[in-house]
């Protein structure tokens, strides 16, 4: 069993839709990183958090530290959110991230 | 800064040909990061560095592989005699020491076709 993993692995959407991707981790951490990769590699991370809730534009993140949980929301999707969405954990006494396999995301006009 | 460079941004080489890459960090970071990821996975944690010290290394990184950071602020990725297996995205991250915030900040890869 990976330590990290996201569910669902593949989600097609319609333009508006609000879309959930969830992680499940079963490492103890300092915080979570979701991070977005798009065709061609590179990647931009979009939050990083380690209690509560963030939201920056229409993305939202929680994480729930007792249950090891994490949800990314997009809210009123739009065709150019399609990408991978990973989530990778960091430890903290550790210098890397643990990523899960990521989301691949497809958001239809 | 513009932020984390890696270069090339795509390699094709033959079998058995030696190739290296090199990541340039932003700036002030002190941490660097060597990643794979392969078609559909999650990136994997190659080695890293603070400063120039190589302070952990994965069992990924088998003897043909080696990464330097001589002085701390660029690294370099060299992998000799290189397989179709080697055939990844190679990705560079950098960040703070821990302790001083943990964010990180990706490169945009380097894309290996081994052939």
């Amino acid at each position: 069993k990976n330590e990290v993993e996201q569910s669902p692995q593949n989600l097609t959407a319609q333009e508006g839709e609000f879309i959930t991707i969830n992680c499940s981790y079963s490492v103890g951490i300092s915080a979570l990183h979701w991070l977005q990769q798009h065709p061609g590699g590179g990647i931009v991370s979009l939050f990083m958090l380690s209690s509560g809730k963030k939201k920056h534009g229409r993305l939202i993140a929680t994480i729930n530290i007792q249950e090891k949980h994490s949800s990314l929301h997009i809210t009123a999707s739009h065709p150019r959110d399609s990408a991978v969405y990973i989530c990778a954990v960091w430890g903290g006494s550790q210098g890397n991230l643990i990523f899960g396999k990521g989301t691949k995301l497809s958001v239809k006009p | 800064d513009t932020g984390v460079s890696q270069d090339p941004r795509h390699k094709i080489t033959k079998r058995g040909q030696n190739v290296t890459f090199r990541c340039d960090p932003i700036s002030e970071h002190n941490r660097l990061y060597w990643y794979r990821q392969t078609l559909g996975q999650g990136p994997e944690f190659l080695t890293y560095f603070q400063n120039e010290a190589q302070l952990e290394k994965s069992r990924l990184l088998s003897d043909r592989f080696s990464a330097e950071r001589p002085k701390g602020s660029f690294s370099t990725l060299e992998i000799q005699r290189t397989e179709q297996g080697d055939s990844a995205m190679y990705l560079c991250a950098s960040s703070l020491a821990v302790g001083q915030g943990p964010g990180y900040t990706f490169g945009s890869g380097t894309r290996l076709t081994v052939v």
